[in-house]
């Protein structure tokens, strides 16, 4: 069964670049009909997509975000990132990654902070 | 931009059954719409109920089943126990896009 698990830096700074990493274990990135998705959740209120990138790289983005937000993929390592750039305190959420198709199986989610 | 609805809090009693629902503002929502339905509870991650209107996982227990109901997917538990007490969320694609909608809060009272 797949596997995947966010990293990435708990703290960010305004106006900087947020970067996370989903690993993903029992299947691959690059095969299958599947959809790699980033979603956040701030504290206390409801979950957000932010976008998601296909097997074969194509991505399509949360219009809200979408000038901010790059997701891209990494065959060798196997993962997906998320890019977020010009932070601010409202970007404060969990990430989540998932992988959506045949059914829907979430990393268990990574807590980011805005710090000044 | 486009609106995904949800009831915003609903209370069940345990043994009952209720319908949680999940409309569009872009009109009825259809098999196209790939409806998801996720639970999530306080402090975890999201746990993926029914996929694909009405297709579940093979953890989702069988009191939960997915349908399109009067132009909405609807998602209903029948013999509503203590531990489906959660927030529920629909997911929506629309528009060459996902949207969630604000959930929903279930009691069990």
């Amino acid at each position: 069964q797949v596997h995947l698990q966010e990293s990435g830096p708990g703290l960010v700074k305004p106006s900087q670049t947020l970067s996370l990493t989903c690993t993903v274990s029992g299947g691959s990135i690059s095969s299958g009909n599947y959809y790699w998705n980033w979603i956040r959740q701030p504290a206390g209120k409801g979950l957000e997509w932010i976008g998601r990138m296909y097997t074969n790289g194509v991505t399509s983005y949360n219009p809200s975000l979408k000038s901010r937000v790059t997701i891209s993929g990494d065959t060798s390592k196997n993962q997906f990132s998320l890019n977020l750039n010009s932070v601010t305190a409202a970007d404060t959420a969990v990430y989540y990654c998932a992988r959506e198709g045949a059914g829907y199986y979430w990393g268990q989610g990574t807590p980011v902070t805005f710090s000044s | 931009q486009t609106v995904v609805t949800q009831e915003p809090s609903l209370t069940v009693s345990p043994g009952g059954t209720v319908t949680l629902t999940c409309g569009s503002s872009t009109g009825a929502v259809t098999s196209g719409h790939y409806p998801y339905w996720f639970q999530q509870k306080p402090g975890q991650a999201p746990r993926t109920l029914i996929y694909d209107t009405s297709n579940k996982h093979s953890w989702t227990p069988a009191r939960f089943s997915g349908s399109l109901l009067g132009g909405k997917a609807a998602l209903t538990l029948s013999d509503v126990q203590p531990e489906d007490e959660a927030d529920y969320y629909c997911l929506l694609y629309l528009g060459g896009t996902r949207v969630f909608g604000g959930g929903t809060k279930l009691t069990v009272l």
